[in-house]
């Protein structure tokens, strides 16, 4: 069971350049999520989905894309890069909405982007 | 505004000493998160808090909540190097149409002989 994978691990883009971040998760579970982390903050809500062919926007949406086309992936796109988007991406999923549930997110091992 | 003070920011600690995490929110909320963080790593979950006193226990880390004074700690008895890591609080809040974790800044932890 491998749970919530991210790949790439690694990027180094220049600014400018487009990429797309792919999650995947293997719970069948219905909301995934798109984080970033930046050094001494704590994680930051870029995007999320509630389910398949939805998505909405978190804290920090602004230039990011995202599609969820099937419900195991999460896709987190960046148009045209910008060096303060270099950070660490955490992709999570959990099987329902917080509210009704004492059940964390599952979070992936994280891509490291750094733009120049 | 919707924020979650943790201190300290770092921690150095000795092997065999006690000492607490505190995570201060600023809002209503009756959900705690508590997760770790290994360098490099992922976030792994530790504990969630769900009413006021919770306390919850998992080998040398305890956890509490106290929502009316809109605080959480996270305690560390005899501490071991291998519990060096980042720790991250976290509250649940409905905010913007949406449910949402929001985090603190996390609290470093270094244990040393």
């Amino acid at each position: 069971n491998a749970g919530v994978t991210q790949t790439p691990k690694f990027r180094v883009l220049k600014t400018g350049q487009s990429m797309t971040l792919l999650c995947a998760q293997d719970m069948n579970h219905e909301y995934m999520y798109w984080y970033r982390q930046d050094p001494g903050m704590g994680l930051r809500l870029i995007h999320y989905s509630v389910g398949e062919g939805t998505t909405a926007k978190g804290e920090v949406p602004d230039g990011y894309n995202v599609s969820r086309l099937k419900k195991q992936n999460f896709l987190l796109g960046l148009e045209s890069a910008a060096p303060s988007q270099t950070s660490v991406y955490f992709c999570a999923s959990s099987y329902s909405t917080f509210w009704d549930s004492n059940q964390p997110q599952h979070f992936g091992d994280g891509t490291r982007l750094s733009i120049l | 505004e919707l924020k979650v003070e943790q201190n300290p920011l770092f921690l150095s600690m000795q092997e065999g000493k006690n000492y607490t995490i505190y995570c201060n929110y600023s809002t209503t909320s009756d959900r705690l998160y508590w997760y770790r963080q290994d360098p490099g790593k992922s976030l792994e979950s530790l504990f969630v808090l769900l009413s006021n006193g919770a306390v919850k226990q998992e080998g040398r880390l305890m956890a509490s909540l106290d929502t009316k004074a809109r605080l959480s700690t996270l305690h560390i008895t005899a501490a071991v190097h291998d519990l060096s890591a980042t720790y991250f609080c976290a509250f649940l809040t409905y905010s913007g149409g949406y449910n949402k974790l929001i985090f603190g800044a996390g609290t470093r932890l270094a244990v040393h002989p």
